[in-house]
């Protein structure tokens, strides 16, 4: 049962435009949202985060969207570089008896063409 | 500080096989958590430890399983390889449960197990 979903195993934009990068959840007591980026041969980065208490939070070229009716979230990267160019995976917060479980989705890989 | 270290980074075992992973967490942090990384299926939750207690599993098999030092440094076992084991195993640390820094995980380079 995947319960974060990325249904898009693979984006490609053109540099300088804007990347949208969409997720999409089934668990409502998520509570807490993350954004990774991920290079070959290199663990995960965090890369952003947003609690479900609010719809959106930024962070320079980085702004990721919380449509908590809707059980979506996305990532927007403007204007879009090169080194951009990763897998991201998007991951989503439980509390069970205590202890945070960070369920993640399955990565969108982002190509950026100069 | 340093980062999450990961050893061995590569590794080759045959079917039927046991192997040790080992994590060694930032300093400080005492949470680690294990994830399976396999293409198509993302980070799959394997265990968490936090202060040598396992407080969390996902669903894998009884042949997966870790514990926690008093140092913090973690290791995972895998027993009777299996093909379908071959994969990128990521340790993430954490810092205790206080606040929502503690949500964010940092995660090692991986090591990579390839079972033939």
């Amino acid at each position: 049962d995947q319960q974060v979903k990325q249904n898009s195993p693979s984006l490609s934009v053109q540099e300088g435009r804007i990347s949208i990068l969409n997720c999409d959840y089934t668990n409502s007591m998520f509570d807490y949202f993350l954004w990774y980026k991920k290079y070959p041969a290199e663990g995960p980065t965090f890369l952003i985060s947003i609690s479900s208490i609010k719809d959106k939070n930024e962070d320079g070229r980085f702004t990721v969207f919380l449509n908590k009716s809707a059980k979506h979230l996305s990532l927007h990267i403007v204007p879009s570089q090169p080194g951009d160019s990763a897998v991201y995976f998007c991951a989503a917060v439980i509390l069970i008896q205590g202890a945070q479980k960070l369920v993640f989705g399955q990565g969108t890989r982002l190509t950026i063409n100069p | 500080k340093a980062g999450v270290t990961q050893t061995p980074r590569y590794l080759i075992k045959t079917r039927g096989q046991q192997v040790t992973l080992s994590c060694s967490p930032i300093s400080g942090h005492r949470s680690v958590s294990w994830y399976q990384q396999t293409p198509g299926q993302g980070l799959q939750f394997l265990f968490e430890y936090f202060s040598e207690t396992q407080r969390n599993k996902g669903n894998f098999p009884g042949r997966f399983s870790g514990r926690q030092f008093s140092n913090s440094r973690s290791e995972m076992n895998v027993s009777t390889l299996e093909l379908g084991d071959s994969a990128l195993y990521l340790c993430a640390s954490s810092s205790d449960w206080t606040g929502l820094s503690s949500y964010e995980q940092y995660f090692g380079p991986g090591t990579r197990l390839t079972v033939t």
